[in-house]
């Protein structure tokens, strides 16, 4: 069965300090991950999209990681700000089969001044 | 900039009330798809719809209808709303591909009393 699995559920930092999210996925065949960030009460938005050949994509303070041998991603975080505060959702998809995407459930990110 | 917008932010019903809710989008996007999003279990595919006049059933179809008459609008429908379809409903569109990333609306609350 697909799934996409994503630790630790919530996390609470200080500002100022550096975090790493997890997502380990049985999605096969592969064909992408997404990771995206979704405020409370808004949509997600997309911060990094990586396929099988990549293995780190950034995007200013985000740097997801991809390690298609073991199936794991990761999404670190630099220098958090209060505005990090949100949840992170792991997203993969298929390279067959029906269209659609696989969502993990999230981890919620609170950054504490 | 891709905007995706959603008819209604919260919406409040009655068991038996027929729903509409639409999403549009303006960046002449093929793919349009309905999420239904709650506590723990991550997004959810309701619908997607892959060209006009066209659909697909997702993981929790029941229950649910949608309708896509123009390529910028998918309208999803709750013929009778029940209790259990209270959660925040999120629509998506994409261009095409299956790497393609997806632009999430802003989230509709609906709550069925």
């Amino acid at each position: 069965k697909n799934q996409v699995e994503q630790s630790p559920q919530s996390l609470i930092i200080l500002e100022g300090k550096n975090c790493t999210l997890q997502c380990n996925y049985t999605v096969s065949p592969f064909s992408n991950l997404r990771w995206y960030k979704q405020d409370t009460g808004r949509g997600p938005v997309s911060l990094t999209i990586m396929t099988f050949s990549e293995n780190t994509k950034s995007n200013g303070r985000y740097t997801a990681t991809l390690d298609a041998d073991t199936k794991q991603s990761s999404l670190h975080i630099t220098a958090s700000q209060l505005s990090d505060s949100a949840s992170y959702i792991c997203v993969v998809s298929a390279a067959s089969g029906t269209y659609k995407y696989i969502f993990g459930t999230g981890t919620r990110l609170k950054v504490l001044a | 900039d891709v905007k995706v917008t959603q008819s209604s932010r919260y919406l409040v019903k009655r068991t038996g009330e027929k729903v509409f809710l639409e999403c549009v989008q303006d960046m002449d996007h093929e793919n349009m798809f309905w999420y239904r999003q709650d506590p723990g279990l991550g997004l959810r595919l309701i619908y997607f719809s892959y060209d006009v006049k066209m659909k697909e059933k997702g993981d929790i179809p029941e229950g649910y209808s949608v309708s896509r008459e123009k390529k910028e609008r998918f309208s999803l429908i709750l013929e009778s709303a029940s209790t259990n379809q209270t959660s925040m409903y999120l629509c998506a569109s994409s261009y095409r591909q299956r790497t393609d990333t997806q632009y999430f609306g802003p989230g509709t609350r609906l709550t069925v009393l």
